[in-house]
């Protein structure tokens, strides 16, 4: 079955960097588009980007555009995000999400379990 | 971007109850509509794509509908386990953006 496995949360201090990973199984990863959502404590879902199937194309959303960079290596199956000049208002649970076709305008059909990103002095 | 506004933010209702969520975009989206279930501590799940289509193994009590700009999540016969916060996004346009939330209590 599908299977979405997040990596690389932690703390980390605002203006630092950090790399999240999303380890994948069960379909074939090189033929589907990606998500990384996000959640902050209590509050609702925010989409932060996705990659298309072939790296092709990439979106972000406007709080991380510029500062987030999402990418795929399709020979690992993995999947992902990373971050710099980190803020506090990027804490949350980072979610990598499967789309539902190659460049993906159907939505998050599958989900990780989440990493928790704490950023803090 | 495309705002997406759901109403209400919350809601009560009681168990085999009827309720209606309903997710409006700022612009036409078609029927570029997904609807996720999420449990406290627990990911989002995909119950709906394409404004109506359910997901396989998503209880046939759940309908959805829409396009356009105004689009529903219908759930019958309220069960516990339905108790949960719902979200609408768009896929329409990047950035995919979801609506703020609905959270169901009982």
């Amino acid at each position: 079955q599908v299977r979405l496995v997040e990596s690389g949360g932690g703390v980390v201090q605002p203006e630092r960097s950090l790399r999240l990973a999303c380890e994948t199984s069960g379909f074939d990863f090189s033929n589907y588009g990606m998500h990384w959502v996000r959640q902050a404590p209590g509050k609702g879902l925010e989409w932060v980007g996705m990659i298309w199937y072939n790296g092709g194309n990439k979106y972000y959303g406007n709080a991380v555009r510029g500062r987030f960079t999402i990418s795929r290596d399709n020979s690992k199956n993995t999947l992902y995000l990373d971050m710099k000049s980190l803020r506090v208002e990027d804490t949350a649970v980072y979610y990598c999400a499967k789309g539902g076709s190659p460049g993906d305008t159907t939505g998050c059909h599958n989900w990780g379990q989440g990493t928790v990103v704490y950023v803090s002095s | 971007d495309i705002e997406m506004t759901q109403s209400p933010s919350s809601m009560v209702a009681s168990v085999g109850d009827s309720v209606t969520i309903t997710c409006r975009a700022s612009q036409k989206i078609s029927f570029y509509l997904s609807w996720y279930q999420q449990k406290p501590g627990r990911a989002p799940q995909l119950l709906v794509h394409a404004a109506s289509t359910l997901e396989t193994g998503v209880p046939s009590r759940f309908g959805a509908s829409g396009v356009g700009t105004d689009f529903t999540l219908t759930i019958t016969s309220l069960q516990p386990e339905d108790f949960a916060t719902y979200y609408c996004q768009q896929t329409f346009s990047p950035p995919h953006t979801f609506g703020q939330g609905t959270k169901l209590e009982i």
